[in-house]
């Protein structure tokens, strides 16, 4: 069966810091991989999605980027983070249908 | 503009009632539709999904699809207070995305 990790489950850091988040997805190939961020009491805005390793697509230009450097790993970046960048991030994966599955998350405060 | 509605609530139900959750879009050439539950700080986790018009049940879930009114809803009969949570109804869009609904904010009082 399939699993979707993501780490770290909770992180707090400081306005101008980079920030790192991992998502990996076992049990399934060549996944389609999604970052999504769910800001408090909004609902899911999609930041990238990936339909293959260094195959990204934005869809909010902003300061955060996405890298997929293994068939099954995601990677969320930023050089400098806002405090507008606060929120929920959940990574997802999709095989041959349109079913979306999501990781655990990572919530993240910007102080 | 792809939008999809759903009324925030909160909904709230007595125990053993049957919950409706609706949803509108806006992108009539969309072709599968799902509906998710999110507890509170946790993850969302995919419940329905329906592709053709009329009724499609899972247990005590029932989806229900009208792509000419452009409407989707779940019904949750024999509603239990674990069903207490935020639903999400999602509409493909494009080749590869979903767009997801605020969800509604269903409560299931004992």
């Amino acid at each position: 069966s399939q699993t979707i990790h993501q780490w770290p489950a909770t992180l707090v850091q400081p306005v101008g810091s980079p920030l790192s988040l991992e998502c990996t997805v076992e049990g399934t190939s060549n996944p389609n991989l999604y970052w999504y961020r769910q800001a408090a009491g909004r609902g899911l805005q999609l930041l990238f999605y990936s339909v293959g390793i260094g195959q990204i697509s934005s869809e909010v230009p902003q300061n955060l980027s996405a890298s997929r450097p293994q068939d099954r790993q995601f990677i969320l970046s930023s050089k400098k983070l806002l405090l507008s960048d606060s929120g929920f991030y959940l990574c997802a994966w999709s095989g041959i249908g349109y079913e979306q599955y999501f990781g655990p998350g990572t919530r993240l405060t910007v102080t | 503009q792809k939008e999809v509605e759903q009324n925030s609530g909160p909904l709230s139900v007595p125990e053993g009632a049957i919950a409706s959750l609706n949803c509108t879009y806006s992108d009539r050439v969309s072709q599968s539709f799902f509906w998710y539950r999110q507890y509170s700080g946790k993850s969302p986790e995919l419940i329905m999904s329906i592709y053709s018009n009329g009724d499609k049940e899972d247990g005590r879930f029932t989806a229900q699809l009208n792509k000419a009114s452009q409407y989707v809803s779940l019904l949750i009969r024999d509603s239990q207070p674990s069903d207490s949570a935020t639903y999400l109804c999602a509409v493909q869009t494009g080749a590869n995305n979903l767009f997801f609904g605020t969800g509604t904010r269903l409560t299931v009082i004992p």
